[in-house]
């Protein structure tokens, strides 16, 4: 299994800032993945966040709004930019371990943008 | 386009009962099947993973089958306890391509009451 420390857990913000959210991995993974969660809603994939390259972002996600770094194999950070109410959202940093694939997840940022 | 179904979206039993969720999916080509727990506000515990290959997997007193071909999955909870409650999300990895990517239910919101 691994471990994901992700920061800050919650956050109230100013429309028009941004917020960075850190994931930080207990090992080693190859590739790392944000999802946003609204509220009432499931899980939709933000972008997939390769160490050495650019994050491939789903649709309707872009690079603008939603800038990735990964620097190195247990490190990424997450940028929400430019925040109106509608990014009002928890947003999960997760990553697959070993040859089966199972995902983990950090325990979430809880962003409230006003 | 992969889409997961969750039913009921919430349920409501008493401490003791034994309960079943139910998952659906439209597409059966898929790597594995993980059903998660999420607390309010929080990330996502992995509970159990299924491989495409198996039809069951058990920890403690949860029982997840899957049946692929049908696209369907149950998660069974024994004699389910207050402590049991939250939001419990099905979600399938596809294969082929796209077998990092996860497609997530709504969930079922689980209360038990003492």
């Amino acid at each position: 299994s691994a471990v994901i420390s992700q920061k800050p857990s919650r956050d109230i913000c100013q429309r028009g800032t941004s917020l960075t959210i850190q994931c930080q991995v207990d090992s080693q993974v190859t590739m790392m993945f944000w999802y946003r969660q609204q509220p009432g809603q499931s899980l939709t994939l933000i972008a997939t966040a390769n160490q050495g390259s650019e994050a491939t972002y789903e649709s309707g996600f872009v690079i603008d709004k939603f800038p990735i770094s990964r620097p190195n194999l247990t490190f990424s950070t997450l940028t929400v930019s430019n925040m109106s109410p509608e990014d009002s959202s928890i947003y999960l940093c997760s990553v697959v371990g070993g040859a089966i694939t199972e995902a983990f997840f950090g325990q979430g940022t809880r962003l409230t943008v006003v | 386009k992969q889409e997961v179904t969750q039913i009921p979206a919430a349920l409501s039993v008493p401490e003791g009962e034994n309960l079943v969720l139910n998952c659906s999916f439209t597409d059966s080509a898929i790597y594995n099947l993980q059903w998660f727990r999420q607390d309010p506000g929080k990330g996502l515990t992995s509970l159990l993973l299924i491989q495409s290959s198996q039809r069951e997997q058990t920890s403690g007193r949860l029982n997840a089958s899957l049946d692929k071909s049908s696209g369907r999955s149950t998660l069974y909870i024994a004699a389910s306890q207050p402590g049991d409650s939250a939001t419990y999300l099905c979600a399938v990895r596809g294969s082929g391509g796209s077998n990092y990517k996860l497609t997530f239910g709504k969930g079922t919101l689980l209360t038990v009451n003492p």
